[in-house]
């Protein structure tokens, strides 16, 4: 069965600190894998995705996230935490036995402490 | 992207009521996914709407309790029939970028959600 996991429900960063928040999945084929950040109170904004190409992927805010296909993760990293990434973080895949469906992780708290 | 705008906002509602939510999408679009969120948890997915055709339900999930219409490729509505407190949550509206073949592939939109508690 195609899956995501977030191992950790929080992570806690010092500002200025770098940051990173664990993703991994398991699918069948090529994975198409996103990550979401959803401040509180408010809708979940699209952060990066990794599709094809570069295993590098540069998103909003200074985040970037590295595919790695053998140990079949994709964590989101930052180089130098801000307080105002607070946020509940989610890992996403896109399920290619279904209609264009996403299959989401459980989420990770990030606290950035100042 | 797509923008949606998401209505209402917000509601407090009684139990036994039905309450109807609203998504405009500004492009036109395939597929519609309805989410339901628990906050600070994960979403889970209710339904997908495509136009012209009946949603899919997710298991767990039945078209007498959470119909949805979708009359156009812009616009989708979905209902919480009969509620009760266990239905009180977030619901999202979700849309996929890109056309055709590429659909998925250029992220997914979501609306700004509607906080529904049932009293």
């Amino acid at each position: 069965a195609q899956s995501v996991a977030q191992p950790e429900d929080q992570v806690n960063v010092a500002e200025g600190n770098p940051l990173t928040v664990k993703c991994t999945y398991s699918v069948s084929g090529n994975p198409y894998l996103f990550w979401y950040v959803q401040y509180p109170n408010r809708g979940l904004q699209f952060l990066l995705k990794y599709i094809t190409g570069d295993n590098l992927v540069k998103g909003s805010y200074g985040f970037e996230a590295e595919f790695n296909k053998s140990q079949t993760s994709f964590h989101l990293k930052k180089p130098s935490a801000l307080v105002s990434d607070s946020a509940l973080y989610f890992c996403a895949v896109r399920d290619m036995n279904s209609n264009y469906q996403l299959i989401w992780g459980a989420g990770t708290k990030l606290i950035i402490k100042p | 992207s797509a923008v949606i705008s998401q209505k209402p906002s917000r509601d407090i509602c009684q139990r036994g009521t039905s309450l109807t939510i609203q998504c405009q999408v500004d492009s036109q679009v395939t597929m519609m996914f309805w989410y339901r969120q628990q906050p600070g948890q994960s979403l889970t997915l209710i339904a997908t709407a495509n136009q012209g055709s009946e949603a899919t339900y997710e298991s767990g999930f039945v078209i007498d309790k959470f119909p949805i219409s979708r009359p156009n490729l812009t616009f989708s509505t979905l209902t919480v029939s009969n509620m009760s407190p266990e239905d009180s949550s977030i619901y999202l509206c979700s849309v996929a970028g890109g056309r055709g073949k590429e659909e998925g592939n250029y992220g997914y939109t979501f609306g700004s959600g509607t906080r529904l508690t049932v009293v």
